[in-house]
């Protein structure tokens, strides 16, 4: 089994709907969480950082972390056709951990319809 | 672009014959990453440097592997003798350590390696 699992998609909606991406994981060791966009043949862009538990919103981006549940959440909201690309999750343990090496999910596939 | 630069951005080879990737980190970080990643998954750890030391490689990076950072600054990772089975993306990225607790790693746009 993986540390991070996130469904792999595709999933398509129509321009202007709520996207809700999730991944879950098992290592409860894991302090630090990132989303991550990758457009086809690109290097990943940061979306969104957070720390421990809780929301943090940015534009037409919200970041949810449950550590209790082991779960992370990315809602886009007014979604658009330029929204769509793969959304990875990241995740590692305490930064001064010695390596602070990011743990991927496999992506999302998302598709906005005009 | 977040700073970090990568070359060449696709490389062809035939099996066997040996490459060697380049990475620019962002100027200040003094950490680098190296991650493969295949198609539809996700990002796998490699390697890392802080400054000039490789300080933890992954099982992934068989013999046949080896990346350098010889003045702290750029990091090139060399394959030999590819396979087939080396066709992915190579990504590398930068962090500064320990930094600011809204400081992560920055990515930059990869190398595509196609093995034939």
């Amino acid at each position: 089994q993986k540390e991070v699992e996130q469904d792999p998609g595709p999933l398509s909606v129509p321009e202007g709907a709520i996207v809700s991406l999730n991944c879950t994981y098992s290592n409860s060791a894991f302090q630090y969480f990132m989303w991550y966009r990758q457009y086809s043949r690109k290097g990943p862009e940061l979306l969104m950082y957070t720390y421990s538990s809780g929301n943090k919103e940015d534009g037409r981006f919200t970041a949810q972390v449950d550590k209790s549940s082991k779960y992370i959440s990315l809602f886009i909201r007014d979604s658009q056709p330029s929204d769509s690309a793969t959304y990875l999750c990241a995740m590692t343990a305490d930064r001064m951990d010695s390596s602070y090496k990011l743990i991927f999910g496999s992506g999302t596939r998302l598709l906005v319809r005009p | 672009d977040t700073g970090v630069s990568q070359d060449p951005r696709h490389k062809i080879t035939k099996r066997g014959q040996n490459v060697t990737f380049r990475c620019d980190p962002i100027s200040e970080h003094n950490r680098l990453y190296w991650y493969r990643q295949t198609l539809g998954q996700g990002p796998e750890f490699l390697t890392y440097f802080q400054n000039e030391a490789q300080l933890e490689k992954s099982r992934l990076l068989s013999d046949r592997f080896s990346a350098e950072r010889p003045k702290g600054s750029f990091s090139t990772l060399e394959i030999q003798r590819t396979e087939q089975g080396d066709s992915a993306m190579y990504l590398c990225a930068s962090y500064s350590w320990p930094g600011r607790s809204t400081d992560t790693q920055y990515f930059g746009p990869g190398t595509r390696l196609t093995v034939l």
